[in-house]
């Protein structure tokens, strides 16, 4: 069964640092990986997805990085600002028919001014 | 607009009560997803849809949850005799052709 663990659970930093957030899975055979944001009491965000035939994809100041055989990816976000503060969370779509997302339980990002 | 919508935003409902709860996906996406979301964590699978049929619904917690989509465009999740443990965040998602999940805004379930 595939299993997504992020850490830190939780990260504080100030405004302008560049940080890096997590994302391990234990089973490598995945179809892809999508990186998203979750504002409080909002729907999720689609930040980067990454093809498990690609190894990193950008978006403005975002660099995610995947490293399928490690079961790895990172999100790198430069030059951090308080609108960045959210619950960042990281996913993995298995190979096989079904299309469903497995989660992690994200990591909480406080961007403090 | 273009994004996928849910309705209600909201809902309260009394332990033993049928709830329904619909999705709008993104005009034109093939797959369409249902997940919950607890207090703290991250979604999980529900169910899954490709057009009209729907291919995995192994993360349905018990026959008391249905979900279906007629003509392969909205969706309803329904929840028959609704449980205290049945309180979450339920989230659609709509996908074309096996690519980028985009997620609606969440019916927050709330069961007294």
């Amino acid at each position: 069964k595939q299993e997504v663990t992020q850490i830190p659970a939780a990260l504080s930093v100030p405004e302008g640092e560049n940080l890096v957030l997590n994302c391990s899975f234990t089973d490598s055979a995945i179809y892809n990986l999508q990186w998203f944001r979750q504002d409080p009491g909002k729907g999720l965000t689609s930040l980067l997805l990454i093809q498990s035939s690609q190894r990193e994809q950008t978006s403005g100041r975002l660099n995610a990085s995947l490293d399928k055989s490690s079961g790895r990816s990172t999100l790198y976000i430069a030059a951090s600002q308080p609108g960045d503060s959210a619950t960042y969370l990281c996913a993995v779509d298995a190979q096989g028919g079904s299309e469903k997302l497995v989660f992690g339980k994200g990591t909480k990002l406080t961007v403090n001014p | 607009g273009a994004g996928v919508s849910q309705s209600p935003r909201y809902k309260v409902a009394k332990r033993g009560q049928d709830v329904a709860l619909r999705c709008d996906p993104i005009s034109g996406h093939v797959s369409l997803f249902w997940y919950q979301q607890a207090l703290g964590q991250g979604p999980e699978f529900l169910t899954y849809f490709q057009n009209e049929a729907q291919l995995d619904k192994s993360g349905l917690p018990s026959d008391r949850f249905f979900a279906e989509r007629p003509e392969g465009s909205v969706s309803t999740l329904k929840i028959q005799r609704t449980q205290q443990e049945d309180s979450a965040v339920y989230l659609c998602a709509s996908s074309l052709d096996r690519n980028e999940q985009f997620f609606g805004p969440g019916t927050r379930l709330t069961v007294l």
